[in-house]
């Protein structure tokens, strides 16, 4: 069984659209993550919840939106989609955290924008 | 704001050689620290993390790291390099809860036959 999945595992897409990705975890964890991984390898946290309660939340744009259903489901919504979007968005969880826990990484939603 | 730097983004080893790669972070507390790695169209996973205690810490596939609080160090050694240790390596930093979680830019480890 999957720890941390994603779907889909790719998306092309026009500039403009509106997208979103699917997040779920197995692991009875309380944290969950998004992070942005763009062409250079450079990654970068972007919201993190804990319990459906949002406790990280970086300068993206507000075209992103996070939402958390429960505790085990972490979705990202992205509106009107940019050239500059493109990129490979993971998805994490952890026991508690961040501090000093483990993060499990989903394998990743391969974004391109069009 | 905690930042994570990795020194040499491409290392390239020979089969059975030392890896080194290199991570400094600056913190202004003390911070937890994590390796990672990266496999070619995958998602990451942790090598290895100092919280506290012990400064050397050994993790998987015989990596290991020793956190140096005089020098902001925290850099990953194995002895012997195998052709499936090439991958991405990310150091990371984290501190409190709800605090930034922070990962360096990365280093690509190419292991040459």
């Amino acid at each position: 069984d999957t720890a941390v999945s994603q779907t889909p595992k790719y998306l092309v897409t026009q500039m403009g659209n509106d997208k979103s990705i699917k997040c779920e975890q197995n692991l009875g964890h309380d944290t969950m993550y998004w992070y942005k991984q763009d062409s250079k390898k450079f990654l970068k946290i972007m919201f993190s919840y804990n319990n459906k309660e949002l406790i990280i939340n970086e300068t993206v744009p507000n075209r992103f939106s996070p939402k958390s259903p429960d505790k085990a489901h972490l979705n990202l919504h992205i509106n009107s989609l940019e050239l500059g979007d493109s990129a490979v968005y993971f998805c994490a969880s952890s026991l508690r955290g961040p501090a000093g826990e483990t993060q499990y990484f989903g394998p990743g939603t391969r974004l391109l924008v069009l | 704001a905690q930042s994570v730097t990795q020194l040499g983004s491409h290392v390239s080893v020979s089969e059975g050689a030392l890896v080194l790669l290199r991570c400094n972070y600056s913190s202004s507390v003390p911070p937890y620290l994590f390796w990672y790695v990266q496999y070619p169209n995958q998602g990451l996973q942790l090598l290895l993390k100092y919280t506290t205690g012990a400064t050397l810490v050994k993790g998987i596939n015989g990596f290991e790291a020793e956190f140096k609080k005089s020098e902001t160090s925290f850099h990953l050694t194995k002895p012997s390099a195998h052709m499936s240790d090439a991958a991405e390596y990310f150091c990371a930093v984290g501190l409190g809860y709800g605090q930034n979680f922070v990962f360096g830019p990365g280093t690509r480890l190419s292991v040459l036959p």
